[in-house]
């Protein structure tokens, strides 16, 4: 079956800290890959995604992912984070007859 | 201002009651979609509709209702409210299935 997963439920940092948070997806054909950020009491917004190309993308507010297709993983990393970056964020992928939400990794950003 | 809006921002109701939650986009989407948000689930696709009078279950739909008969308005009817129903309703809208959904604020619902 279809499936995204997100290992880490709940992420806390400090600071300057580097982030890397987890997603992978169980299908063998092709896919388009999404990372979500929702900050507390927000709607979901756009990070960033891949349909193809570069495998390592750059998104909005400093995150990028890389995707690697043989370990059917998009993960997304961050060198440097803030206290603002305290959110939930949520791994989509883009099946050929679905669109699937990892269970998300809640963020917290000690200052 | 053009975008995605959802009605009501917060509801609560009693169990057994018919609920409408309401959605409307500016873009002219040919896709929208019924997300709930829970504790541990992540979302999950309550209904979607690929064009007016065209719509689709998703991974739990058992005790709603929509439909399109306007490419903008997407309601979603709760026919009988349960507790199990309580939950933060979100929907969705793109141009393609393939491509990136914008997201609604919300609709926080509460079922006592």
């Amino acid at each position: 079956a279809q499936s995204v997963s997100q290992h880490n439920h709940h992420v806390i940092l400090s600071e300057a800290a580097s982030l890397e948070l987890g997603c992978n997806y169980s299908y063998g054909g092709t896919v388009n890959l999404f990372w979500y950020v929702q900050y507390p009491g927000q709607h979901l917004q756009l990070l960033l995604k891949y349909f193809s190309g570069d495998p390592l993308v750059k998104g909005i507010k400093g995150f990028e992912a890389e995707f690697i297709k043989s370990k059917f993983s998009f993960n997304l990393r961050k060198p440097s984070v803030q206290w603002s970056d305290t959110a939930e964020y949520f791994c989509a992928v883009i099946f050929p007859n679905d669109m699937r939400f990892g269970a998300g990794t809640r963020l917290t950003v000690k200052p | 201002d053009a975008g995605i809006t959802q009605s009501p921002r917060y509801k609560i109701t009693e169990t057994g009651r018919q609920v409408t939650l309401m959605c409307h986009q500016t873009w002219s989407h040919s896709y929208m979609f019924w997300y709930r948000q829970d504790l541990g689930h992540g979302l999950r696709l309550i209904y979607y509709s690929a064009a007016a009078d065209i719509t689709d279950k998703g991974e739990v739909p058992d005790g709603y209702v929509v439909s399109r008969s306007k490419t903008e308005n997407f309601p979603l009817t709760l026919e009988s409210a349960t507790r199990s129903q309580t939950s933060v309703y979100f929907c969705a809208s793109s141009e393609d299935r393939g491509l990136g959904y914008t997201f609604g604020s919300g609709t926080r619902l509460t079922v006592v």
